[in-house]
């Protein structure tokens, strides 16, 4: 597909599940995102992929999340059992090649996870 | 610490009139800077950015404008049209864009025909 595509687009769990959510970014972009919006929230930053480099895990709430790209490609974020306040939109994101001014970052229509 | 602010969660602009959206930053490292839209159940889209090397950058009935020494953007929409209606985030990164995106919390817009 031309855009990042989120699997799946809805999930409901019981709290203390493990979840898995996955990023098919664009072809070809170096840089992943994952960030997550909570009810009336802003975007909250997770992490960030950008090419061989070590992630940017600073935005990660607990050790009960994690994330990986394997190939520089697909991207999975995963939280193990999961709690209530972890009920939010996951977004991903990618962007192309980095150059200077310009770093618009494409969007997926994101995972919308309930824990219950 | 919220280093990107939108310190107006809503704002209503009757049609036809200018909507203005505020965005306030506290890093000084930040030169980077976009807006991005996004309506219910949809990823965000970007739509206009600017670096801090100019201070006003215009597409179509969107202007950005930044001042560096208030550390103060505001995208201006005129005139406006209901489909403009959406949440709009303001984003910041630093090194001309070659480090992560660091967003606002957002202003809902809302059109009034």
């Amino acid at each position: 597909g031309a855009g990042v595509s989120q699997s799946p687009s809805n999930k409901v769990t019981e709290k203390g599940k493990d979840v898995e959510l996955r990023c098919d970014p664009i072809s070809g972009h170096t840089a992943l995102y994952w960030y997550r919006q909570s009810l009336g929230q802003g975007l909250e930053f997770l992490i960030y992929f950008q090419g061989n480099s070590a992630p940017d895990k600073s935005g990660l709430p607990s050790d009960r999340f994690s994330a990986e790209r394997t190939g520089g490609s697909v991207s999975t974020l995963t939280i193990q059992r999961t709690q209530q306040e972890d009920s939010a939109v996951y977004l991903c994101a990618s962007s192309p090649i980095l150059r200077k001014f310009n770093t618009e970052a494409f969007f997926g229509q994101g995972t919308r996870l309930t824990v219950v | 610490d919220q280093q990107v602010k939108q310190n107006s969660p809503s704002l209503s602009v009757q049609e036809g009139r200018i909507s203005i959206l505020n965005c306030d930053y506290t890093n000084s490292m930040f030169d980077y800077f976009l807006w991005y839209k996004k309506y219910p159940a949809e990823g965000p889209t970007f739509l206009i950015s600017i670096s801090s090397i100019k201070d006003k950058n215009e597409d179509g009935r969107f202007t950005v404008f930044l001042n560096k020494s208030a550390k103060h953007l505001s995208l201006h929409i005129v005139p406006s049209q209901p489909g403009d209606s959406a949440v709009y985030f303001c984003a910041a990164s630093h090194n001309f864009g070659n480090e992560k995106l660091t967003f606002g919390t957002g202003t809902r817009l809302t059109i009034i025909p």
